[in-house]
């Protein structure tokens, strides 16, 4: 069943601006991951963040997580083409899924 | 390259037919997954295997039939298939019994059925 759902749906920025989409949950999690996906291709795990952590930074990659709310957003900063995929959160409540949400899609433009 | 491999990557199938989809991990990972993937759709987790044995069965219909030989190897056995089990299969691995939850996701299987 679906845990994750990610909002935007779309992006469409500037190279070297930054992008940010959100994602909320619904019930008690382990830890939340966020994926990227080029078209038509699988997902590729991009960072992890527990529970118990607020924030976790991964080259230009800034994950927050507010338990509290049920809630994470993906900031990537500086975007460049190369970017330009659908970005997936998922939830993992310790129980052997994943439960992703459908996606945002984010369009970098040159 | 996750080191899950999927096969074939494209596959069209008249709804009569009986096709398998093939994934294959040589990472020693214990956990194994199917995803469907349709557009605009978040992913529908299908069914997981922990070391061959099958722990999760999410609803899916008898014509979509799973079988996992050995803890490398994954089949997703299709039959009398309709039109909207059209979309991109994907298998998907992770460690989960050395406490590491993160999927490695194979290329997938784009499906159409006609």
């Amino acid at each position: 069943s679906q845990q994750g759902e990610e909002d935007p749906q779309a992006l469409s920025i500037q190279e070297g601006e930054n992008a940010t989409m959100n994602c909320s949950y619904k019930t008690s999690i382990n830890n939340l991951q966020w994926y990227r996906q080029n078209s038509g291709r699988g997902l590729v795990h991009l960072i992890l963040i527990r529970s118990n952590e607020r924030e976790k930074h991964s080259g230009r990659l800034r994950v927050t997580l507010d338990t509290s709310k049920k809630s994470s957003s993906l900031l990537i900063t500086a975007s460049r083409a190369a970017d330009t995929a659908s970005y997936f959160c998922a939830t993992d409540a310790n129980d052997y899924k994943l439960s992703f949400g459908a996606g945002t899609t984010v369009t970098v433009r040159a | 390259e996750t080191g899950v491999t999927q096969t074939p990557r494209h596959l069209v199938m008249g709804m009569t037919n009986k096709k398998s989809l093939k994934c294959e991990q040589h990472l020693g990972h214990n956990a194994m997954y199917w995803y469907k993937q349709s557009a605009k759709k978040p992913l529908e987790l299908m069914f997981v295997y922990n070391f061959k044995e099958q722990t999760e069965n999410n609803s899916v219909p008898s014509r979509f039939s799973p079988e996992c030989p050995n803890s490398s190897h994954l089949f997703l056995h299709l039959h009398t298939l309709q039109p909207e089990d059209s979309a991109l299969y994907l298998c998907a691995s992770s460690p989960r019994d050395r406490g590491q939850t993160e999927a490695f996701f194979g290329q997938g299987t784009r499906l159409t059925v006609v």
